[in-house]
């Protein structure tokens, strides 16, 4: 059975700190690994990783793939109140590329 | 360009009713699949379509039904509702030739009482 975990599952953190978020999988047929932002309704997203090694950005968020160790870290910078929501680490496999989720790690930023 | 569309928003519906998702996408997307929400959890695939007149079971799909008789809607039913029914209700659509980014609805609210 395909398993994508998340960590933390909840973090705390003030305007202008930096956040890792971690991502672990067991999944058959890895396709590529994909990271959403969901604030109230639907998921959004962020980047899509196939390679390892290959770093992703976009503004102050970044991600990486270490496909030897089967994981996936999201880095956000100098963090804002917008920063705030849960974010969602998903793998593709299949010749669907169907989505296997993880629980999400809930993100609030204080200002 | 609306992307991806889901009706209703949200639904009340007592035990042992039936009734239907709709999701509609504009964007000529292959792929469309249907993903629940609970509380705590991440998405949970419930049934997918590789294209119009194909659908495939995904992780969790006792209980639903669906049907993709045109491209563009892939609809889900529930013919007799229960409680742990109860959950919010993604819709998303990709492209096909190797792109993974699926693309996601507004979700329906659904509550089985």
């Amino acid at each position: 059975e395909d398993k994508v975990v998340q960590s933390p599952l909840s973090l705390v953190v003030h305007e202008g700190d930096t956040v890792t978020l971690n991502c672990s999988y067991e999944v058959t047929n890895f396709r590529s690994l994909l990271w959403y932002k969901q604030e109230k309704k639907a998921p959004t997203f962020l980047f899509m990783l196939t390679s390892s090694g290959i770093e992703k950005k976009s503004g102050r968020l970044s991600s990486i793939l270490d496909k030897k160790e089967l994981s996936s870290i999201l880095n956000i910078t100098a963090t804002q109140t917008g920063d705030s929501a849960i974010y969602l680490c998903a793998v593709a496999s299949g010749s669907a590329r169907q989505l296997t989720f993880g629980s999400g790690t809930q993100l609030t930023v204080l200002p | 360009n609306a992307g991806v569309t889901q009706t209703p928003k949200f639904r009340v519906l007592k035990t042992g009713q039936s009734m239907t998702l709709l999701c509609a996408q504009d964007m000529n997307h292959e792929y469309m699949y249907w993903y629940r929400q609970d509380p705590g959890m991440g998405l949970r695939l419930i049934h997918y379509s590789v294209g119009e007149g194909t659908t495939a079971k995904g992780e969790v799909p006792d209980g639903y039904n669906v049907s993709r008789l045109k491209k563009q809607n892939f609809l889900l039913g529930l013919e007799s509702a229960a409680p742990s029914q109860t959950s919010v209700y993604f819709c998303a659509s990709r492209s096909s030739g190797g792109k993974e980014t699926q693309y996601f609805g507004p979700g329906t609210r659904l509550l089985v009482l």
